[in-house]
């Protein structure tokens, strides 16, 4: 099944503690990208990666880095997570940086920083 | 960006056609016109997209006003499983390929018995 996986789905931890949240996805997607949503806010860009080895900045990317080593990830880094980042995150993918077709997103991952 | 206007909530009942509008007054000649939809907190779902024609897949119509300032998603027999939230997102792309995304806060349909 053609689908976008993110790892975990929740995630409580403490301010300071680096994490990881993984994302892959198996359609041979160029395009993936990160959001984060909050209340009232929609969802906002993070990140975004073209290809690999090419990563760009989203509208809301302090406090996050990426990385594109393989076509089928796409990890969000927490180096040092703060309660600001408290959040429900998705990853998304498309299968070229100009597709019509539509992104496809993961199921999510709420993170809560205490 | 160009950006969008839809109304915060609207209802429908089980069955009938539900009509999402939504206002892109400053979207430019190249700028396609997507609709995603969010079931509670799961992932976006794609919908449909357009640019200046009308389109129509298995999941819904868009009607897209000659003038490209607005467009209506059009759900033929909305049941239950509709009920979400609907957002109308205009496609922006980056100088240097690619194309940005910017989700708004959407549409709340809920679909009643």
């Amino acid at each position: 099944e053609a689908q976008v996986t993110q790892n975990p789905r929740y995630l409580i931890t403490v301010t300071g503690k680096k994490l990881t949240v993984t994302c892959s996805q198996n359609m041979n997607h160029e395009y993936m990208s990160w959001y984060r949503q909050d209340p009232g806010l929609g969802l906002r860009q993070i990140y975004y990666s073209m290809n690999v080895e090419v990563t760009d900045k989203g509208d809301v990317p302090e406090g996050y880095k990426v990385s594109r080593k393989e076509k089928r990830n796409f990890p969000l880094i927490l180096e040092s997570p703060s309660p600001n980042q408290t959040s429900l995150y998705f990853c998304a993918s498309s299968l070229t940086r100009g597709s019509l077709g539509g992104y496809t997103f993961g199921s999510g991952t709420r993170l809560t920083v205490v | 960006d160009a950006k969008t206007t839809q109304p915060t909530s609207m209802d429908c009942a089980e069955g009938r056609a539900a009509n999402l509008p939504c206002n892109h007054s400053t979207i430019s000649g190249n700028e396609y016109v997507y609709w995603y939809r969010q079931i509670h907190s799961q992932g976006p779902q794609y919908i449909i997209h357009g640019l200046k024609n009308n389109e129509t897949n298995e999941m819904a119509s868009l009607i897209i006003t000659e003038d490209r300032k607005s467009s209506t998603l059009i759900l033929p027999h909305a049941t239950l499983r509709d009920t979400a939230v609907y957002y109308c997102i205009v496609r922006v792309p980056l100088t240097g390929g690619g194309n940005k995304l910017t989700f708004g806060t959407g549409t709340q349909l809920k679909v009643e018995l």
